[in-house]
């Protein structure tokens, strides 16, 4: 079974830091590329950044380029997400999504998410 | 940037219709779209990819169309568990949801 939890979500200020991680299992991890999908409370979905099978492809949604990097450690079977520079928009949900058979791919599995709010 | 617009963005139908949603992106997108199901609280599920592949699993009241720019997600017969949020996405090149499609029970 497919399983993946995401951590390091909490309350941050304004402009300062916060690094997400989810670990993945059930599954090879190495095959699959993954992605992040956020969700501010009462809105709809919104792809954030996504990487693929071994790290030497990614792609970041406009609102977040030059902010957010994406990382994965193939070792340990974890995804990451270094935001920077928050803002208050950033507020969400944030999800890891595992991605089909290619980089861009239907996301078949979704973990629980990680709350992420940014307020002074 | 290619945007997803959705319609209705929500509707109220009985036990037993036919319920159709429209996806529309703005350029031609070929069939790199997906749909997914959101129920109230829970986590997104997909149910279909490539535009009319239902993924394993998925019940086969559900059905998708399209390429192109013009997309359809249609349930053939709507069931209580099928309320929810549906939302299409266009999944290559900078991945794009569309609004949302609210659906309740009459």
């Amino acid at each position: 079974e497919v399983q993946l939890v995401e951590s390091g979500g909490g309350l941050v200020q304004p402009g300062r830091s916060l690094r997400l991680s989810c670990a993945a299992s059930g599954f090879t991890f190495d095959d699959f590329a993954l992605h992040w999908v956020r969700q501010a409370p009462g809105k709809g979905l919104e792809w954030v950044s996504g990487i693929n099978w071994n790290g030497g492809s990614t792609g970041y949604a406009d609102s977040v380029k030059g902010r957010f990097t994406i990382s994965r450690d193939n070792a340990k079977n974890s995804l990451y997400l270094q935001m920077n520079s928050l803002r208050t928009e950033d507020t969400a949900l944030y999800y890891c999504a595992k991605a089909g058979p290619s980089f861009w791919s239907g996301y078949t599995d979704w973990g629980q998410g990680t709350l992420v709010t940014v307020s002074s | 940037d290619i945007q997803m617009t959705q319609s209705p963005s929500s509707l109220s139908a009985s036990v037993g219709d036919r319920v159709t949603i429209t996806c529309r992106a703005n350029q031609g997108i070929s069939n790199y779209l997906a749909w997914y199901q959101q129920k109230p609280g829970k986590v997104p599920k997909l149910l279909i990819y490539a535009a009319s592949t239902l993924q394993s699993g998925v019940p086969s009241r559900f059905s998708g169309s399209g390429s192109g720019t013009d997309f359809t997600l249609t349930i053939s017969s709507l069931q209580p568990e099928d309320v929810a949020t549906y939302y299409c996405q266009k999944y290559n090149n900078a991945p794009t949801f569309g609004p949302g499609t609210k659906v309740d029970i009459k």
